[in-house]
Order: C-alpha cells, then sequence, then structure tokens
C-alpha cells in the first residue's frame, strides 16, 4: 500500500518568514495530493490540492509544488502569520474506484512566532 | 461541514464492552472513511466504503468493524474495547473520486477507553 513520509515534524518560524513542509510517497499510482491543516481541537481542513498533471498550484500565500518524478511534493507558506499555525498533513491518493483513499503522513506542527 | 455528522461527540467506556460510532451524511457521497488519530502517528485509516454494503480495510482495522447498509450511515464498531483503542476517530467523506476527490472530515469522536 501507499506510505507517506512527512518532514519536519516541527518547524518555528518568526512572522513573516516562509516555511516549507516537504513529503514523499512511494505508490506511482497516487495522482492526487491534498494538504490538510488543523487546528487544535478542531478537524482537518483541505488548504490545497494538486493533482499529477500539474506541478504547481499557487493560492495567495500557500503554493504546492509536485514532483512525480521523484515522488514528492511540498508545502509552501509565504510571510506568515500567527494564525498560520497548526499541524499541517500531506496526503497521497489514487483517483477513483475502489482504491481511492487517502494516506497520510504524520504531520508537522508549524508555530509562527509574533 | 460539508453535511456530516458523528455521534456520539465524546465517550467513555470499559475494557471488554462493544462500542458503535456513527457517521451520517446529508449529500450522497459515495465515498466514506474512518480514521484514528493518535500523537505521532497522524490519520490512520481504519476502513473506508465505496459504496453501500462495499467496505475494505484500512492499515490498522483489527479489532475494528464496519457496516453501511444505507449510503447515508457508515458506522464503525469496536467489538470489545481495549485501551490501545483510546482516540479521536474522524469520520470523512468524498465525492465521486474521480474528478472532484476533496475529502471532509466530521468533528470527530473523542473515545477514551479505561
Amino acid at each position: 500500500g501507499e506510505n507517506v513520509e512527512q518532514h519536519p515534524s516541527t518547524l518555528s518560524v518568526q512572522e513573516g518568514d516562509s516555511a516549507v513542509i516537504k513529503c514523499t510517497y512511494s505508490d506511482s499510482a497516487s495522482n492526487y495530493f491534498p494538504w490538510y491543516k488543523q487546528e487544535l481541537g478542531k478537524r482537518p481542513q483541505l488548504i490545497i490540492d494538486i493533482r499529477s498533471n500539474v506541478g504547481e498550484k499557487k493560492d495567495q500565500r500557500i503554493a504546492v509544488t509536485l514532483n512525480k518524478t521523484a515522488k514528492h511534493f511540498s508545502l509552501h507558506i509565504t510571510e506568515t502569520q500567527p494564525e498560520d499555525s497548526a499541524v499541517y498533513f500531506c496526503a497521497a491518493s489514487p483517483s477513483g474506484g475502489s482504491n481511492y483513499k487517502l494516506t497520510f503522513g504524520k504531520g508537522t506542527l508549524l508555530t509562527v512566532n509574533p | 461541514d460539508a453535511g456530516i455528522t458523528q455521534s456520539p461527540r465524546h465517550k467513555v467506556t470499559e475494557t471488554g464492552t462493544p462500542v458503535t460510532l456513527r457517521c451520517h451524511q446529508t449529500e450522497n457521497h459515495r465515498y466514506m472513511y474512518w480514521y484514528r488519530q493518535d500523537p505521532g502517528h497522524g490519520l490512520r485509516l481504519i476502513h473506508y466504503s465505496y459504496g453501500v454494503k462495499d467496505t475494505d480495510k484500512g492499515e490498522v482495522s483489527d479489532g475494528y468493524s464496519v457496516s453501511r447498509s444505507k449510503t447515508e450511515d457508515f458506522l464503525l464498531t469496536l467489538e470489545s474495547a481495549t485501551s490501545s483503542q483510546t482516540s479521536v476517530y474522524f469520520c470523512a467523506i468524498s465525492t465521486s473520486g474521480q474528478t472532484n476527490t476533496e475529502a471532509f472530515f466530521g468533528q470527530g469522536t473523542r473515545l477514551t477507553v479505561v
């Protein structure tokens, strides 16, 4: 089955700096890669996703890049703010059929210091 | 909240007792999932369903069973609860898995086995 590795497990940055979280996956059939943000005591919520036919996607201060050859994808947050502090999870999945299921990385605790 | 509701939200139970958690959705999504979340392990898939009466195991399925007799309900049963099953359980739903593959999570159920 799919295996997703996520690094680092914790990340501390100063407000205004950039943050980068990296993930690798093992199953070459995976073609959908979402990122979730989970605030303390809340449910995970999707912040951005990318599919295998796209190399990069941006949404305001966040961006995701995908390298299918190397089987890795990354989340980039620019101009970080204290409200970006949360646990971030990457995930991977093939799409469609009975095999559609998200496999998650173990998460990155991001702390943005004012 | 994508029309997904988990019940109960909190439960304390004794070792050896059976426990059933319910996930209810109102939007007729095909895919439903049960994850457990533990510190240091991220979100791990227990079981998932890709249609009524169609279910399959995830990576941590031992000690759990599921049933989906209608589209809107996905039940997770701990046959005989153990302390290692103390966790936060999240249900998630997803659409067709072909194009719109975003997964939405329920609010979570905090289960304590004493």
